[in-house]
């Protein structure tokens, strides 16, 4: 069965510090790797979209990375804001035609204290 | 519109009753997708739409649910009979066209209560 396993569960950091969130797959093959940010109440916002052959992608404070050999991706959030409290979410896009198939971790919620 | 829209932002409803979710996705999307999000766990895939067609209904859980798309544009999540285990927030997306995934656009959602 393809799986998406994120870890931790849940984080909580000081505003200001760095994080790093992990993202372990089974999808093979797959076509891309996102990374996706979920506010309470809203529905996921893409952060990045890494394809197998790209080894990192950053989006402002974001970086993803990806090891397509270990089947693993994280993403690192540098002097972290209390906006930046959310679900982080990591998502496998498969190859072929179930492309549109995406597959979901159950993500990471992130607590920004001050 | 700008994004995707999605309504009633929230539903509580008796055991037993029928709802209806309603999605408006971003003009122009050919492709759109309803996921179901239950507390603290992921999103799992209920349907997909090309068009008005509906070419794989495999994640629909029970005959009991049920999904309709007009005019390539707004479609409509139906669940008959409500039942407890139906509570969770109902996702809808929408993307340019299949073959790229990219564009991917989520509305917020509807959160639906059973008592």
């Amino acid at each position: 069965k393809n799986q998406v396993e994120q870890s931790p569960q849940s984080l909580i950091i000081l505003e200001g510090k760095n994080c790093t969130l992990q993202c372990n797959y089974t999808v093979s093959p797959f076509s891309n790797l996102r990374w996706y940010k979920q506010d309470t109440g809203r529905g996921p916002v893409s952060l990045t979209i890494m394809t197998f052959s790209e080894n990192t992608k950053s989006n402002g404070r974001y970086t993803a990375t990806l090891d397509a050999d270990t089947k693993q991706s994280s993403l690192h959030i540098t002097a972290s804001q209390l906006s930046d409290s959310a679900s982080y979410i990591c998502v496998v896009s498969p190859r072929m035609d179930s492309s549109y198939k995406l597959i979901f971790g159950s993500g990471t919620r992130l607590l920004v204290r001050p | 519109g700008a994004g995707v829209s999605q309504s009633p932002s929230n539903k509580v409803t008796e055991k037993g009753k029928d709802v209806e979710l309603r999605c408006d996705p971003i003009s122009g999307h050919t492709a759109l997708y309803w996921y179901r999000q239950r507390l603290g766990q992921g999103l799992e895939f209920l349907i997909y739409f090309q068009g008005n067609s509906a070419p794989d209904k495999s994640g629909l859980p029970s005959d009991r649910f049920s999904a309709e798309r007009t005019g390539e544009s707004v479609s409509t999540l139906t669940i008959q009979r409500t039942q407890q285990e139906d509570s969770a927030v109902y996702l809808c997306a929408s993307s340019p066209n299949r073959r790229t995934n990219y564009g991917y656009t989520f509305g917020s959602g509807t959160r639906l209560t059973v008592v």
